[in-house]
């Protein structure tokens, strides 16, 4: 099975600041049919179901602002939040759907 | 739009059983993959099961295989999860999810349904 390690468990920071979740795969994400990387992005509102923000690493899902930025390849994985926003207030999970579906243990954003 | 409604849930005793179900509205239904997923109280996500769209492909995690099975009505628009032999470490809320096309995974998902096994 596949292991996701997720890093920092929570983060605080002020409106404006830039923030980094990390993901790091037990395995490469990376399809070698289609060159892709089979990771998203999940942002959970408290009290809200999860919603995809990126997936195949890098790709934003329709609607996401272009203030989610995914990067990474292979078997780590980087979510940056630009310009945090108030609404940003979440937490974040990282899934690989390379084998199965193996989610990483989650981050909490805290706005300052 | 796109609507994911799940309900059964409730209180149920170790040992006994509860069937979920996830009516969805606003795609077509037998196009598309379904998934179980679940959150304990205060905690993270946990893929639980997924049938493809026409039933053919199913698989399990390793904590609810031989107890959990999940099914679907494509005629009722409706995904089912049947639970068996219920543990205290059942408890969670419950989402059903769609998998998107060309592997995009869980693009949609309901509000969940809540499980609690208690005596």
């Amino acid at each position: 099975d596949i292991v996701m390690t997720q890093s920092p468990f929570s983060l605080a920071v002020s409106e404006g600041e830039m923030v980094t979740i990390n993901c790091k795969s037990s395995q490469s994400l990376l399809s070698s049919g289609n060159q892709k990387n089979y990771l998203a992005w999940y942002q959970q509102k408290p009290g809200q179901s999860p919603k995809l923000l990126i997936y195949y690493a890098s790709t934003r899902q329709s609607g996401v602002p272009d203030r989610f930025i995914g990067s990474g390849s292979g078997t780590d994985f980087t979510l940056t939040i630009s310009d945090v926003q108030a609404e940003d207030l979440a937490d974040y999970y990282c899934l690989q759907h390379y084998s199965y579906l193996t989610f990483g243990s989650g981050t909490k954003l805290e706005i300052k | 739009e796109v609507q994911l409604v799940e309900s059964g849930g409730g209180l149920v005793q170790p040992g006994r059983s509860l069937k979920l179900s996830c009516v969805a509205s606003g795609f077509t239904f037998s196009n598309y993959g379904m998934n179980w997923i679940r959150q304990a109280p205060g905690k993270g996500l946990e893929w639980v099961a997924y049938i493809s769209s026409g039933s053919s492909y199913i698989y399990y995690a390793e904590t609810v295989k031989g107890r959990f099975t999940i099914s679907r009505d494509n005629a009722k628009n409706t995904l089912y999860l049947q639970m068996t032999s219920l543990r205290s470490e059942d408890t969670a809320l419950y989402y059903c999810a769609r998998q998107g096309i060309a592997a995009i995974p869980l693009d949609y998902w309901g509000q969940g349904v809540m499980v609690t096994v208690s005596s």
